[in-house]
């Protein structure tokens, strides 16, 4: 199965600050990639799919970049509501794999 | 509005069989596949398989297939899941969540979830 590795495993961020999380494939996904977001107590909510296409009503400062084995996820300007855990998950292959997590933590 | 609304927290043996519904509405419910995704108490999140609830096929993690079962009722718009053979690590909240589909066809990204379903397995 491909293992999906993000980095780093927690960010400590000021808010307004930009925010740049990681996810390396373990081969290749093509563009096959999606990043989530997950708060305390509540399910995973849906930001990105296909490396760069936001979701229905995400918010323009979330984007994502990337192919292949290397993908980006940036928050440009980090709002309180911001601070959370986010995953990456493949599905370009089964098993569908999610990374372990980055928590995004206010500095 | 769509919904996935889950039926309560579970507390089993270990050894036993745990059977989870997830309730649809407000969508088509057999154009969209249902997957299951859990998650154990601060971990992250898991895939376990997914069910086209059109004709029932479904397509199970291997780390599952011999102790899963995925289900629906039409009639209901109600997706389950049931794990048998229960240890204490498969305490987790397990989730339902539909399948993203856009103009490109379905995607493997889940756009909508429900609310969780904690089990609990401990003698």
């Amino acid at each position: 199965e491909i293992v999906m590795t993000q980095s780093p495993a927690t960010l400590s961020v000021s808010p307004g600050e930009r925010a740049t999380l990681s996810c390396r494939a373990s081969q290749s996904v093509s563009s096959n990639l999606g990043w989530y977001q997950q708060k305390p107590g509540q399910a995973p909510r849906l930001l990105i799919y296909d490396a760069s296409t936001r979701a229905t009503a995400i918010p323009a400062r979330f984007s994502g970049s990337g192919s292949g084995t290397e993908f980006t996820l940036t928050i440009s300007s980090l709002q309180s509501e911001d601070f959370a855990v986010y995953y990456c998950q493949q599905y370009n292959n089964w098993p569908r794999t999610f990374g372990q997590g980055t928590k995004v933590e206010i500095k | 509005q769509v919904q996935l609304v889950q039926s309560g927290a579970e507390v089993k043996k270990p050894g036993a069989s745990v059977k989870v519904s997830c309730k649809a509405s407000e969508y088509t419910f057999t154009d969209y596949y249902m997957e299951w995704v859990r998650q154990a108490p601060g971990q992250g999140l898991e895939w376990m398989g997914r069910m086209n609830p059109k004709n029932g096929d479904t397509n199970y993690a291997q780390k599952f297939q011999d102790r899963v079962t995925m289900t629906r009722d039409t009639s209901f718009t109600t997706a389950y899941i049931e794990l048998s053979r229960l240890r204490s690590d498969d305490t987790a909240v397990y989730y339902c969540a539909r399948t993203l589909i856009t103009s490109g066809g379905v995607i493997g990204v889940f756009d909508y979830w429900g609310q969780g379903t904690l089990v609990t397995v401990s003698s």
